[in-house]
């Protein structure tokens, strides 16, 4: 098993340009996650997933959208990227409260 | 006051020294409780879930105190592997969602 992948692992955006991060997981969980991470701060939810079709915001959600078609994809869109979503981006799977993290994308927005 | 929090450190250790840390929690209401651990540059994974009468695994020690509303984590022996950043995760609630992460605490074992 891959387990969680992310693509790309880094990215340079100019501000206002929009992008896809994308993320897949191989294990069949039905429960995805995105967070940010930004130094002195933990790891922020932005959005989660509990289903294929069904997705809900997290805790910061402004200026990002995610689609779940499959139970495997979870991709995180940007819609028009700011310096401040200049962070690492990691995708989680999560099983019997056990959080799968990606090894993560790191964005910088200039 | 925030939600989680732990001292950010770094601790620094010779090998074989034990080292504790503690995290703090403010929902009295929270139900799981994890630590994690995450290597520089890497993503996060889990290392040991946390329960009411505390648990061990291997030189890892995890004890959660409801009253004090902290939970700590215990290093025995430590080795230079060890050196890593280590997270508190509360659960505040059922579902994933709810789930609140410490910034972290840098520990570095020396030889």
């Amino acid at each position: 098993n891959a387990g969680v992948t992310q693509t790309p692992k880094f990215q340079v955006l100019k501000t206002g340009q929009s992008m896809t991060l994308q993320c897949a997981q191989d294990m069949n969980h039905e429960y995805m996650s995105w967070y940010r991470q930004d130094p002195g701060m933990g790891l922020r939810l932005i959005h989660y997933s509990v289903g294929a079709g069904i997705t809900d915001q997290g805790e910061v959600p402004n200026g990002y959208n995610v689609s779940r078609s499959t139970t495997e994809d979870f991709p995180l869109r940007l819609l028009s990227a700011a310096p401040s979503q200049t962070s690492v981006y990691f995708c989680a799977s999560i099983e019997n409260n056990e959080q799968f993290f990606g090894p993560g994308t790191r964005l910088t927005v200039l | 006051r925030k939600e989680v929090e732990q001292d950010p450190g770094p601790f620094n250790v010779p090998e074989g020294a034990t080292v504790a840390f503690n995290c703090t929690y403010s929902n009295s209401a929270s139900q799981s409780f994890f630590w994690y651990r995450q290597d520089c540059r890497k993503e996060p994974k889990l290392l040991m879930s946390v329960y009411s009468s505390g648990n061990e695994d291997g030189r890892f020690t995890a004890q959660l105190n409801r009253a004090s509303q902290y939970i700590s984590l215990l290093i025995r022996d430590s080795k230079l592997s060890d050196s890593a950043t280590y997270l508190c995760v509360v659960n505040g609630n059922t579902g994933f969602q709810k789930l609140v992460f410490g910034t972290g605490t840098r520990l570095l074992v020396s030889p």
